[in-house]
């Protein structure tokens, strides 16, 4: 059974860090591309970042480029998004997705709260 | 960046109706469309890719069409739990890009 467990949300002030990781389980990792998409409290679903299998294409929301880095450790089946200067917009449920082309299992989210 | 709008934004409907919902691309996406469902709490759920392609155990009371700029997701009829937010989603080229959503009401 595929899995995808996010973890590493919480509350943060504005210009904090956060990292935020996803471990997957029941498919081969390695081979699968990755997506990070939110979603803000009562908005629609906004994608972030995408990674390739062996994060060597990496593409990034024009919102958190620059600010966050998508990663992952294929030995560890994890993925991660490192954010860093973070506002009060980037308040959201953010999900990791595995992707086929379009993203056919999801994780259940990890909520980010920024707000001082 | 392609711009994905969908309508209507919220739809009123019965047990039992057909439901048409639209999703148009601002430029050509071939067949490069998805199409989700999401429920309060929970997480997007896919339902149809490339356009036409059922998710595997997806009803199949749900369809995908359209090509290019044009697509529609159908519900031939409506049961108690396809109540919820349905959002379309392009994979063409990046960034990917979402409709709006649609919500779906009783």
């Amino acid at each position: 059974e595929v899995q995808l467990v996010e973890s590493g949300g919480g509350l943060v002030q504005p210009g904090g860090s956060l990292r935020l990781s996803c471990a997957a389980s029941g498919f081969t990792f390695s081979g699968s591309w990755m997506y990070w998409v939110r979603q803000a409290p009562g908005k629609g679903l906004e994608w972030v970042s995408r990674i390739d299998t062996d994060g060597t294409s990496i593409t990034y929301a024009d919102s958190v480029k620059g600010r966050f880095t998508i990663s992952r450790d294929n030995a560890k089946s994890t993925l991660f998004l490192q954010m860093n200067s973070l506002r009060t917009e980037d308040t959201a449920v953010y999900y990791c997705a595995r992707v086929l082309g379009w993203a056919d299992y999801w994780g259940q989210g990890t909520l980010v709260t920024v707000s001082s | 960046d392609i711009q994905m709008t969908q309508s209507p934004t919220s739809l009123s409907a019965s047990v039992g109706d057909r439901v048409t919902i639209t999703c148009r691309a601002s430029q050509s996406i071939t067949t490069y469309l998805n199409w989700y469902q999401q429920k309060p709490g929970k997480a997007p759920k896919l339902l149809i890719y490339a356009a036409s392609n059922l998710q595997g155990g997806v009803s199949s009371r749900f369809s995908g069409s359209g090509s290019g700029t044009d697509f529609t997701l159908t519900i031939s009829s409506l049961q108690p739990e396809d109540f919820a937010t349905y959002y379309c989603q392009q994979s063409y080229r990046t960034p990917i890009t979402f409709g709006q959503g649609t919500r779906l009401d009783i």
